[in-house]
């Protein structure tokens, strides 16, 4: 079955990169994403990387995925107050029933000044 | 605007009632999602649904029930079999094509007394 972990929090200062990291079960997963979700709000989609990639950048985010370790993180450089966020990974698997994400625990980010 | 509508955004019941909870979508998509979100644990998919009248249970769907007569609105019940039913719930929906984006609600929080 499918399980996604991350840590639970993260505290880093302004201005320094800030590495979130997860680690997947599904080794069939096509997609992993990677959304945030703000205080009492719904969850945006920030970027997400196909199977069969080893890393996406966009703009100050950078994602890496080691699929032999099954093994996400996403880099978020020059980090910002407006930062501050809850970042949930995500993989995508196809059920009998249809296409479902699968969600970690969300890792709490700090950005203090 | 096309998006995805939660309503209410805060909902107070009493131990015992069933509630109704409403996510309507004006995205034209075929799939929609019911989340359960509680502190430290991530997302829990409740129900999903691919198509107009056919649903599927998710992996937390014991005290919940769902319908989908209609592409663009998906409730969700809580019902008083539910053990322990306060919590953030969170809809979603999909498009047919692309990368397997889902698409988030604002959100209603529920709080049973």
């Amino acid at each position: 079955g499918e399980d996604v972990e991350q840590s639970l929090f993260l505290s880093v200062r302004e201005g320094d990169s800030s590495v979130i990291n997860c680690t997947y079960t599904d080794s069939s997963s096509t997609y992993l994403y990677w959304y945030k979700q703000e205080p009492g709000a719904g969850l945006q989609l920030l970027t997400y990387i196909f199977s069969n990639m080893d890393m996406k950048q966009d703009q100050r985010l950078t994602v890496l995925l080691n699929k032999k370790d099954k093994h996400l993180s996403l880099r978020i450089a020059d980090t910002q107050t407006g930062d501050s966020a809850i970042y949930f990974c995500a993989e995508s698997t196809i059920t009998g029933g249809g296409n479902k994400l699968t969600f970690g625990t969300g890792t709490q980010l700090k950005v203090e000044l | 605007d096309g998006g995805i509508t939660q309503s209410p955004k805060y909902l107070f019941r009493k131990e015992g009632q069933n509630v109704t909870l409403s996510c309507e979508q004006n995205l034209n998509h075929d799939a929609m999602y019911w989340y359960r979100q509680d502190p430290g644990q991530g997302l829990r998919l409740i129900y999903y649904s691919q198509i107009v009248n056919d649903f599927q249970k998710g992996d937390i769907a014991e005290g919940y029930s769902v319908s989908r007569e209609k592409k663009e609105s998906f409730p969700l019940t809580v019902t008083s079999a539910q053990k322990n039913p306060t919590a953030f719930y969170l809809c979603a929906s999909m498009p047919p094509d692309g990368y397997n984006e889902q698409f988030f609600g604002p959100g209603t929080r529920l709080t049973v007394l």
